[in-house]
């Protein structure tokens, strides 16, 4: 596609909930990132993917996160049993290169926990 | 990644008035980019900044990577209210990117 393309790109969801939250990159997009941006901060770390393999994932807050990309294309981010705590945007970005990468990124996935 | 300190956090200004945020890092970087997020939006890439005394323009705003590859500069000539949002200055290692909390610009009709 175009760009890169997340969905849902709103999300309530009620404590102790799973969600699982899409991202669907630019073809030949090598790398992908997932960011969690709370309100007023900006975007932070969460996991890091070169193709299918997932080589850092040293930002997810805690082992309630995880996150897939199978195939080297879209990926997948879950949280199990949601916390008001998780309440952010969660932004996935793409980049051609293994290395230093210009970043393209999506619109974002809004979740509000109640 | 690498991640550096920007300065300020805030700043308002008068339409028409010249805007400069500041990026500093403690270790030499390999490279720096900066982003701009609308509000509401996503961040959107500007530039990256590879070379020692780099400096890049673009119409209004003015890149800068210092001697030293320790710190970064982006200058606004005469703001208008379409400059407004946060810019984002990360810097990265290998691959990672920390962002940080940006500069958050507003500007005044």
């Amino acid at each position: 596609g175009a760009g890169v393309s997340q969905s849902p790109r709103y999300k309530v969801a009620k404590r102790g909930q799973d969600v699982a939250l899409r991202c669907d990159p630019i073809s030949g997009h090598v790398s992908l990132f997932w960011y969690q941006q709370a309100l007023g901060q900006g975007p932070e770390f969460l996991t890091y993917f070169q193709n299918e393999a997932q080589l850092d994932k040293s930002g997810l807050p805690s082992d309630r996160f995880f996150a897939e990309r199978p195939e080297g294309s879209v990926s997948t981010l879950k949280i199990q049993r949601t916390q008001q705590e998780d309440s952010a945007v969660y932004l996935c970005a793409g980049g051609h290169g293994s290395g230093a990468n210009v970043l393209t990124f999506g619109a974002g996935s809004r979740l509000t926990v109640l | 990644g690498q991640q550096v300190m920007q300065i300020p956090q805030y700043q308002h200004v008068q339409e028409g008035e010249d805007f400069t945020t500041y990026c500093n890092s403690s270790t030499t970087l390999s490279n720096i980019q900066w982003y701009k997020q609308r509000p509401g939006g996503h961040p959107v890439f500007l530039i990256q900044l590879v070379k020692s005394g780099e400096v890049k323009k673009q119409k209004r705003l003015t890149f800068q990577f210092g001697e030293a590859k320790k710190n970064s500069s982006l200058h606004i000539t005469a703001t208008q209210t379409t400059d407004v949002g946060t810019y984002f200055c990360p810097a990265s290692g290998t691959y990672k990117y920390i962002f940080g909390t940006g500069t958050r610009l507003k500007v005044l009709a």
